[in-house]
């Protein structure tokens, strides 16, 4: 029930295409959703967030959508480019305990010119 | 301002040696994070520190793996004896009491582990 499942495993889109990430999780108590951006190399770092009082969350080319009654969210990426190639996380975490984050298996991005 | 500090960055050994990483948290974050990062198992939880204190070790893989944060601005993780199968990409992250309910994790560099 701690799990956060995450598909696909790895996605290859042209540039200018849509990405589309997502991800399921089964704890009802979950109620922060984030996604974090990886570079080869590099730790992960915070790309963008939701909680559940709201659909849908877009920061430029990168929105949030949220399913509550599915326990689905999804991350998209308008307009992808050579730069958002990287490896995505989901992550789901609750409010009675603020510190502890469950991430999903991670997606490798591709995006070619 | 230094973001999170893990040494080292790298590190070869054999079978049966011990092994400590070390992390430096951003200078305010009270909670501090060891993931493990496998290409078969994504990033995983190990253990999570609140105010120096462990919270939540469930994640450790077995007694083999030990994990202390003496005081605010240092931790460690230590495995003895090391196996080759915990061959891994080891990442420290912080967060601090922020305005929303749940806080952002700022990640290190990760300690590349390989164990021969």
């Amino acid at each position: 029930q701690q799990q956060v499942k995450q598909s696909p495993q790895s996605l290859i889109v042209q540039k200018g295409g849509i990405s589309i990430i997502n991800c399921a999780y089964e704890n009802t108590a979950f109620d922060y959703f984030p996604w974090y951006q990886q570079f080869p190399g590099k730790g992960p770092a915070l790309l963008i967030a939701i909680r559940p009082d709201v659909s849908e969350k877009k920061e430029g080319r990168f929105t949030i959508s949220f399913n509550k009654s599915a326990k689905q969210f999804s991350l998209h990426i308008m307009d992808s480019q050579p730069g958002d190639s990287a490896t995505y996380f989901c992550a789901a975490g609750n409010s009675y305990n603020t510190d502890k984050l469950i991430f999903g298996t991670g997606t490798r991005l591709q995006v070619f010119p | 301002d230094a973001g999170v500090i893990q040494s080292p960055r790298h590190e070869v050994t054999e079978m049966g040696q011990e092994v400590t990483l070390r992390c430096k948290p951003i200078s305010g974050h009270n909670s501090l994070f060891w993931y493990r990062q496998t290409m078969m198992r994504g990033l995983e939880l190990l253990i999570y520190f609140n105010n120096n204190v462990p919270i939540d070790d469930s994640g450790m893989p077995e007694d083999r793996f030990s994990a202390k944060m003496p005081n605010a601005s240092f931790s460690t993780l230590k495995i003895q004896p090391s196996e080759p199968r915990d061959s891994a990409v080891y990442f420290c992250a912080s967060s601090y009491p922020g305005t929303g309910s749940t806080n952002e994790q700022f990640f290190g560099p990760g300690t590349r582990l390989t164990v021969l």
